[in-house]
């Protein structure tokens, strides 16, 4: 059974920096693209970054580029969001998502990041 | 970057119902559109891809159709699990795009 953990949310301050996770498990991740797409409170959903299966392809949305980095551990089946200099808008529940080539078909339960001071 | 309409942002229904979800695009994307479904817990499902291919294990009185810039999904005949937010997604353009919702609630 394909799952996606997401982990590493909370509340941070205006400026600061979080790190999100997501463990994949249930299939082989290093032949997947992922994604995090996020979803401001009472809000639609938005592309955030994509990452492709051996990491040489890398995206961002504009709203984060400069800002966020997306990685992977292949060897550890372990997705990452590196936040820098976090704004109030980036308040969101964060999900990563397995890329099949046109869609995304697997979507982990979310993780919140709250900034606020 | 692509601009995905949904309408109605909410549809009441009743059970047995059959319901409509439309998606416009801001420009044609030749059938690149995905589905999805949000329960209120949050989770996240696919419904349909590419206008009208039915993700496995997704009932089948979930359907898809369109072509250039309308597409719509279409439920025969509505059971209490599907009483959630649905959401259109384009695929034809780097970045991709999520239409604003449709909340189909009980009427």
């Amino acid at each position: 059974e394909v799952q996606l953990v997401e982990s590493g949310g909370g509340l941070v301050q205006p400026g600061r920096s979080l790190k999100l996770s997501c463990l994949a498990s249930g299939f082989t991740f290093s032949n997947y693209g992922m994604n995090w797409i996020r979803q401001a409170p009472g809000k639609g959903l938005e592309w955030v970054a994509s990452i492709s299966s051996s990491s040489s392809y890398i995206y961002y949305a504009d709203t984060v580029k400069g800002r966020f980095t997306i990685s992977r551990d292949n060897a550890k089946n372990t997705l990452y969001l590196q936040m820098t200099s976090l704004r109030s808008e980036d308040t969101a529940l964060y999900y990563c998502a397995r890329w099949y080539p046109r869609y995304f078909d697997y979507w982990g339960q979310g993780v919140m990041v709250t900034v606020s001071s | 970057d692509i601009q995905m309409t949904q309408s109605p942002s909410s549809l009441p229904a009743s059970l047995g119902e059959r319901v409509t979800i439309s998606c416009r695009a801001s420009q044609g994307i030749s059938n690149n559109l995905n589905w999805y479904q949000q329960k209120p817990d949050g989770t996240i499902k696919p419904l349909i891809y590419y206008t009208s291919n039915l993700q496995s294990g997704v009932p089948s009185r979930f359907s898809g159709s369109g072509s250039g810039t309308d597409y719509s999904l279409t439920i025969s005949s509505l059971e209490p699990e599907d009483f959630a937010m649905y959401y259109c997604q384009q695929d034809a353009s780097f970045p991709p795009t999520f239409g604003g919702g449709t909340k189909l609630e009980l009427k």
